[in-house]
């Protein structure tokens, strides 16, 4: 089936400092979703994009849908200690509406 | 409250003992959807469903079953579970398609 290829795997990074982290694929995705998942809980979602070159914002968080509909990357500005957690990519691909494909994650830890 | 739930939280089972893991939604969402999540791979759609008496397959549907009956049920029903299918279980919901979906608080499923 369909692969994202996210990374990086894990970041430790210290309080204030920007994060960075992205979803590649080698097919087309019609639409891009990040999600943020606590200990013990279900993912959450943060951002939602759903056209080629879309920048969106929620917050700190600023996501973008790569130009070619291939990838997709997820910036965190001046991070904080409850930014702790698994962020995953998601995508939809080809004219599916129901068959969601995610990354395996980046687990970021932040030290105060 | 707008939720998600499932139960039960937490299963101990044995191989082969048929079991169902129930998943309601109180928002009148059309789309529900199960995933799995193990350590590594992210989380792996089995099931969704566009809406009541349609249901598709996702990407690790093998050894599954699924019904929707009514719009806030969706059951995940194991007719002979295995050990390989030892793994926390998430439902989830959305108002249509798979863009922007609630997730449930989670299954622990291990099967011995």
């Amino acid at each position: 089936g369909q692969q994202l290829n996210q990374s990086p795997q894990s970041m430790f990074i210290q309080e204030g400092e920007d994060v960075s982290m992205n979803c590649t694929s080698s097919s087309i995705f019609n639409t891009w979703l990040w999600y943020k998942q606590d200990p013990g809980e279900g993912p959450v979602l943060l951002i939602a994009l759903y056209k080629a070159g879309e920048l969106t914002s929620n917050g700190r968080l600023t996501a973008q849908f790569g130009i070619t509909r291939k990838d997709s990357f997820l910036n965190i500005s001046a991070s904080i200690p409850s930014d702790v957690g698994i962020y995953f990519c998601a995508g939809l691909y080809g004219g599916s509406q129901g068959n969601l494909i995610f990354g395996k994650g980046t687990k970021l830890s932040v030290k105060p | 409250e707008a939720q998600v739930t499932q139960n039960p939280r937490y299963l101990i089972t044995v191989t082969g003992k048929k079991l169902t893991v129930t998943c309601s939604q109180n928002m009148n969402h059309e789309y529900m959807s199960w995933y799995r999540q193990d350590p590594g791979l992210g989380l792996r759609q089995i099931y969704y469903s566009m809406n009541v008496e349609v249901t598709d397959k996702g990407d690790v549907p093998e050894g599954y079953k699924v019904s929707r009956k009514e719009k806030r049920n969706f059951p995940l029903i194991l007719e002979s579970p295995s050990p390989n299918q030892t793994s926390l279980y998430f439902c989830a919901s959305s108002w249509a398609s798979a863009y922007e979906q609630y997730f449930g608080p989670g299954t622990r499923l291990t099967v011995t």
